[in-house]
C-alpha cells in the first residue's frame, strides 16, 4: 500500500525551532516529488512547496520561500518541513502529499499524509 | 499566479439531489490541469478529479468533472449523507500551484 506517514502532533513556544516529518512508503521514493500543504484553522489549503528526493531539487511557492525549508533523506524515504523560528501564525495543520505521477512537480495529489498539526502560542 | 474562486460558499441540499460547484480561474488554466478534492472534519482532503474531468482511482460515477479555460464544474448527483464535506479545486498547470477557498456542502 502506498502511505505517507507524518510525525505526530506538536506543541511549541514562539521562537523556537521544528522539524517534522513524512515517511513513505509502497513506492520508489525517489522517482516522486514529495510536496507540502498548509491549512490553518477552519481554512482552506496552500501551496508551501516540494521537493525531488531524488536529487533534493526544492521549489517554494512565492509565499513561503525563506519562511522554511523543505528537505529529504533519501536513505530513509523520509521528506522534512523545518522552521528556525516559529510564530503563532504558523499554527496550523501541515499535510505532506505525493502527485499522481512519477517525476512530475506539477500535478493532482492523489496520496495524502495524515496531516500534522503544529500549535504555536506562548 | 491564478487565483481560484470557488462557488458558492455554501450549498445546502437533500439526499437524492444534484450538487454543482463551481471553480473560476484568473486566467487560463493550462490543458485543463484542474482537480477536486473533497475533505471531510479531521481526515486530510482526498482527490476526486484530475484534468478537469477523470475520476481519480475508487471514486463513484456520481461525481463528474467538466469545463475547460477558466470554468470548471464539479456536479455530484444523486446526494448521499456521505457527501456531507468541503469541496476544494486546484490547478496545477502553472507554478505556483494554488487552491480554491473551498464550498461546503451540507446535506439536509
Amino acid at each position: 500500500e502506498v502511505q505517507l506517514v507524518q510525525s505526530g502532533a506538536e506543541v511549541k513556544k514562539p521562537g523556537e525551532s521544528l522539524k517534522i516529518s513524512c515517511e513513505g512508503s509502497g513506492y520508489s521514493f525517489t522517482t516522486y516529488w514529495i510536496g507540502w500543504v498548509r491549512q490553518m484553522p477552519g481554512k482552506g489549503l496552500e501551496w508551501m512547496g516540494i521537493i525531488y528526493p531524488g536529487d533534493s531539487d526544492t521549489r517554494y511557492s512565492p509565499s513561503f520561500q525563506g519562511q522554511v525549508t523543505i528537505s529529504a533523506d533519501r536513505s530513509i524515504s523520509t521528506a522534512y518541513l523545518q522552521w528556525s523560528s516559529l510564530k503563532a501564525s504558523d499554527t496550523a495543520v501541515y499535510y505532506c502529499v505525493r502527485p499522481r505521477y512519477s517525476g512530475s512537480s506539477n500535478d493532482a495529489l492523489d496520496i495524502w499524509g495524515q496531516g500534522t498539526m503544529v500549535s504555536v502560542s506562548s | 499566479e491564478i487565483v481560484l474562486t470557488q462557488s458558492p460558499g455554501t450549498l445546502s441540499l437533500s439526499p437524492g439531489e444534484r450538487a454543482t460547484l463551481s471553480c473560476r480561474a484568473s486566467q487560463s488554466v493550462s490543458s485543463s490541469y484542474l482537480a477536486w478534492y473533497q475533505q471531510k472534519p479531521g481526515q486530510a482532503p482526498r482527490l476526486l478529479i484530475y484534468g478537469a474531468s477523470s475520476r481519480a482511482t475508487g471514486i463513484p460515477d456520481r461525481f463528474s468533472g467538466s469545463g475547460s479555460e477558466t470554468d470548471f464544474t464539479l456536479t455530484i448527483s444523486r446526494l448521499e449523507p456521505e457527501d456531507s464535506a468541503v469541496y476544494f479545486c486546484q490547478q496545477y498547470g502553472s507554478s505556483p500551484i494554488t487552491f480554491g477557498q473551498g464550498t461546503r456542502l451540507e446535506i439536509k
